[in-house]
């Protein structure tokens, strides 16, 4: 059980080129979200799934998109990267998302050149 | 809309000090509370939670009392040790939105020996 997995660990862009982060569980969970980390802003969440093919947006959901086409797998791509976007991303899932403990991947440390 | 404000940081302290990080929040109804925590290099872990009104989270020596009349969720620790520093998050899961994690900034304790 390999819990929430993410790759890559490390990325570097220049601007305007694009790019998937990678995110699987294997915990059959119906939910997962993706989250940016910048400083002194904490975890703002950008895109969430409540099951496959269900996709939403959250509160920072500009400049990416996601699709969910298996329970396991909810990829976030970047199409035209802006140095804004550089950011620690986190995947996260969780069975129902109901005050159930969501489970973290170990982030995507992205830089926007 | 909901909202979670955390003390500003770093909170520094000696070893087998008595650690207090305040946390209060904004939410319709009764959310869940949750503190997160984030080891250096590591994604978020869940630390303790709490899910209605009086409920005491605890966990690794840890503890947070959810307290409906202040709109509070303090972390506290009486005697912290060089391996709690780390970041410390607070965080709420609303009740319109259960499923989303809603995260103040975060607070960094460092404790030296």
């Amino acid at each position: 059980n390999a819990g929430v997995t993410q790759t890559p660990k490390f990325q570097v862009l220049k601007t305007g080129q694009s790019m998937t982060l990678q995110c699987a569980q294997d915990m059959n969970h119906e939910y997962m979200s993706w989250y940016r980390q910048d400083p002194g802003m904490g975890l703002r969440l950008i895109h969430y799934s409540v099951g496959a093919g269900i996709t939403d947006q959250g509160e920072v959901p500009n400049g990416y998109n996601v699709s969910r086409s298996t329970t396991e797998d909810f990829p976030l791509r970047l199409l035209s990267a802006a140095p804004s976007q550089t950011s620690v991303y986190f995947c996260a899932s969780s069975y129902d998302g109901s005050t159930d403990t969501q489970y973290f991947g170990p982030g995507t440390r992205l830089t926007v050149l | 809309g909901d909202s979670v404000t955390q003390m500003e940081g770093p909170v520094t302290l000696s070893e087998e000090a008595f650690l207090t990080i305040n946390c209060t929040y904004t939410a319709t109804g009764y959310p869940s509370l949750f503190w997160y925590v984030q080891y250096p290099g590591e994604g978020l872990q869940l630390l303790l939670k709490a899910t209605k009104a009086d409920d005491k989270g605890s966990n690794k020596g840890f503890e947070a009392t959810y307290r409906k009349e202040t709109t509070s969720f303090h972390l506290e620790k009486g005697s912290v040790q060089v391996s709690d520093s780390a970041v410390y998050f607070c965080a709420l899961s609303g009740m319109d939105s259960s499923y989303k994690l809603i995260f103040g900034s975060g607070t960094r304790l460092l404790v030296r020996p």
